[in-house]
């Protein structure tokens, strides 16, 4: 059980173009979705804490405008980064939870984006 | 100082041996904390959540202690497959906000 999945798994693009990523809870409904960004041999950040239904929570310095969540329903949130830029390159990885914010968390595998 | 902090490592074992880790929290309004492995360029695992009594799952042990403010993760008769790094994880809630903070990890080698 608690299986995430995202999609897709790599994605290499041009700068100025937008990417999308899915995040779906399988088996279970997730009440919050997270983002997190890890760069190469640092820790996860966590960007974004998403209810289903409503506006996402950003963290300090994380865009909002440019980094688009939406938690349509209690199996999937999405991230589009928009105007993507060679910076934004990174591993982007969601997690899921079927309570609030102080439950296990169970992440999916990951996105690792290339700008170019 | 930072929020999370754990002893990056690497620390390099040889099978069989016992390990352990420790986190520290300097925040004292945290109230969850769990442990998580990942491996190289993977996604965290949850390892085990950590419970105010420490609870065990086979050769792993995760203790909580909430005077001195650190979780702790022993590892008995370490295998190869053990070798990852292991995160420690505070959710923690005060009157303004709720944080999930992810140490920077603990890299553990397991040699043959």
């Amino acid at each position: 059980g608690a299986v995430v999945s995202q999609h897709p798994s790599w994605v290499i693009c041009k700068s100025g173009t937008s990417v999308k990523i899915e995040c779906r809870s399988l088996d279970f409904q997730a009440t919050t979705m997270f983002w997190y960004r890890q760069f190469p041999k640092q820790s996860l950040m966590l960007m974004a804490t998403s209810n289903e239904g409503s506006k996402a929570t950003y963290e300090q310095g994380v865009e909002k405008d440019k980094f688009l969540i939406n938690h349509a329903s209690l199996t999937l949130s999405t991230l589009t980064v928009t105007s993507a830029h060679p910076e934004d390159s990174s591993f982007y990885i969601c997690s899921a939870a079927s309570g609030s914010w102080e439950y296990e968390q169970y992440f999916g595998p990951g996105t690792r984006l290339t700008v170019t | 100082r930072k929020e999370v902090e754990q002893d990056p490592g690497p620390f390099n074992v040889p099978e069989g041996a016992t390990v352990a880790f420790n986190c520290t929290y300097s925040n004292s309004a945290s109230q969850s904390f769990f442990w998580y492995r990942q491996d190289c360029r993977k996604e965290p695992k949850l390892l085990m959540s950590v419970y105010s009594s420490g609870n065990e799952d086979g050769r792993f042990t995760a203790q909580l202690n909430r005077a001195s403010q650190y979780i702790s993760l022993l590892i008995r008769d370490s295998k190869l497959s053990d070798s990852a790094t292991y995160l420690c994880v505070v959710n923690q809630r005060d009157s303004s906000a709720s944080k999930i903070i992810f140490g920077s990890g603990t890299r553990l080698s397991i040699r043959p």
